[in-house]
């Protein structure tokens, strides 16, 4: 299993611009969220998903939009970029009911640093 | 509403001492789980272990243990005998124990560990 994978690793965009950061995952999993991690503030949840088709907002959703249209794949859009969304974005996966590995663990990919300026 | 302490922002240690990282939660929940991650300088976050709220017995791995008191809304971790690889930032966090938010990890600030040899 390749894990929970995310792409790209680094991008830098121009205030204004749109882009989609991607999270896959292949373990079955049920769950998948998105956190943003910015210096001195921790992790904090953007949006999530408890399974195909449904998703909902986190914490500190403005400015993002997701959609869950499969169980692998969970995209987060940046419709129109923002200084402020500068920070390193984190994918994370659990199983639920009939995924792979421990129920109430989160499983987090590698992140995406994304520099807006 | 869930809340995350670590009043630790950075701790200095000199190789081989042994240093805790302090972490207090509030929630109203009353069945929980707490979590700390391990996030080294490569930037990927590392399960080190969770700990439901009904199971208040200490836990030891190797060079690592916890220490859990609900009186006190505490799940402190030590780290004996520090080398040079604990350096990293450490976080701790809490989800409810079931339903939709048992998915949804609400993290503290981190407390960044210099190892220094």
């Amino acid at each position: 299993n390749a894990g929970v994978t995310q792409t790209p690793k680094f991008q830098v965009l121009k205030t204004g611009q749109s882009m989609t950061l991607q999270c896959a995952q292949d373990m079955n999993h049920e769950y998948m969220s998105w956190y943003r991690q910015d210096p001195g503030m921790g992790l904090r949840l953007i949006h999530y998903s408890v399974g195909a088709g449904i998703t909902d907002q986190g914490e500190v959703p403005n400015g993002y939009n997701v959609s869950r249209s499969t169980t692998e794949d969970f995209p987060l859009r940046l419709l129109s970029a923002a200084p402020s969304q500068t920070s390193v974005y984190f994918c994370a996966s659990s199983p639920g009911l009939a995924g792979e590995g421990r129920r109430d663990e989160q499983y987090f990919g590698p992140g995406t640093r994304l520099t807006v300026t | 509403a869930q809340k995350v302490t670590q009043a630790q922002t950075e701790i200095s240690v000199v190789e081989k001492e042994d240093v805790t990282l302090d972490c207090v939660y509030e929630t109203r929940d009353t069945t929980y789980y707490l979590f700390w991650y391990k996030q080294p300088p490569s930037g990927e976050l590392v399960f080190l272990i969770r700990r439901n709220s009904f199971d208040e017995q200490n836990e030891i791995s190797g060079r690592y243990s916890w220490n859990f008191q609900k009186s006190t809304s505490s799940f402190n971790f030590t780290i004996t005998a520090s080398q040079v690889v604990d350096s990293a930032v450490y976080f701790c966090a809490l989800t409810p124990y079931s339903g939709a938010g048992s998915y949804q990890l609400t993290f503290g600030k981190g407390t960044k560990l210099s190892v220094i040899p």
